[in-house]
C-alpha cells in the first residue's frame, strides 16, 4: 500500500484532457512539493513536473501540475497516443523520506 | 548532461548480499549541487526509494529497509554503490539509480535516471 493514493487506470481519447490524482497526507504533500514521473513501458522514469508545477526543459506545455492543501493532480491537454503510460507522483515525507504513489497506468482510446 | 549507469550482478542468492554501483558521468560526484539516490521496481509495481547520499558521505534511507542497507560514496571513481543484506525473493526488482538537485537547502527529487539493472534473488 502506497503512501500516496492514485487511481490504478485513467483514459481518454486523442485530444482529450484528462487529469490524475494523488492524495496525500500532511506530512508529505500537505508540507512539501510534488513531482510527477511519466514511465513508458520499459524504460526508465522521466521527470515530467518539480515543485509542483514546474516543467523541466524539454516537457511540453501541454503537461501540468498543480497541488490543494493534501491533494495533487497532473493535467494532459490535447492527449497524444504517445503519452500513454504509467504516471507516478512523488513527494517527500517528513517521516518516511521520498514516498511515491502506487502508479496511474493511461490509457489512449 | 548528467548521465547514469548502474551496473552489478543480475542474480543473487537468498540471503546474500546484492551490491550495485552507479558510474557518474558528465558531471562531477563531488557537486555540491546533487544528492545522488537509489530507487527499486519490482515487476509489475511501484516505484521504492531505497535511499540518497552526498558527496560527503552524509546518506538518509527508507526506514524499512535502514537496517539492511548501506550507500556508499568513490569520488575518485566518480561512482556510488548500494549494499543490501539479506535479501529475500521480495527485493527482486529493476534497481535504478539517479540524481537529486539540491541547492543547500532543499533537495529534489530524482531527475536524472539511470536506464535501470534488473536483479534476481533466487537459489
Amino acid at each position: 500500500q502506497s503512501v500516496l493514493t492514485q487511481p490504478p487506470s485513467a483514459s481518454g481519447t486523442p485530444g482529450q484532457r484528462v487529469t490524475i490524482s494523488c492524495s496525500g497526507s500532511s506530512s508529505n504533500i500537505g508540507s512539501n512539493y510534488v513531482y510527477w514521473y511519466q514511465q513508458l513501458p520499459g524504460t526508465a522514469p522521466k521527470l515530467l513536473i518539480y515543485r509542483n508545477n514546474q516543467r523541466p526543459s524539454g516537457v511540453p506545455d501541454r503537461f501540468s501540475g498543480s497541488k490543494s492543501g493534501t491533494s495533487a493532480s497532473l493535467a494532459i491537454s490535447g492527449l497524444r497516443s504517445e503519452d500513454e503510460a504509467d504516471y507516478y507522483c512523488a513527494a517527500w515525507d517528513d517521516t518516511l523520506g521520498w514516498v511515491f504513489g502506487g502508479g496511474t497506468k493511461l490509457t489512449v482510446l | 548532461q548528467l548521465q547514469l549507469q548502474e551496473s552489478g550482478p543480475g542474480l543473487v542468492k537468498p540471503s546474500e548480499t546484492l551490491s550495485l554501483t552507479c558510474t557518474v558521468s558528465g558531471g562531477s560526484i563531488s557537486s555540491s549541487s546533487y544528492y545522488w539516490g537509489w530507487i527499486r521496481q519490482p515487476p509489475g509495481k511501484g516505484l521504492e526509494w531505497i535511499g540518497s547520499i552526498y558527496y560527503s558521505g552524509s546518506t538518509y534511507y527508507n526506514p524499512s529497509l535502514k537496517s539492511r542497507v548501506t550507500i556508499s560514496v568513490d569520488t575518485s571513481k566518480n561512482q556510488f554503490s548500494l549494499k543490501l543484506s539479506s535479501v529475500t525473493a521480495a527485493d527482486t526488482a529493476v534497481y535504478y539509480c539517479a540524481s537529486q538537485e539540491y541547492s543547500g537547502y532543499d533537495c529534489d527529487a530524482f531527475d536524472i535516471w539511470g536506464q535501470g539493472t534488473m536483479v534476481t534473488v533466487s537459489s
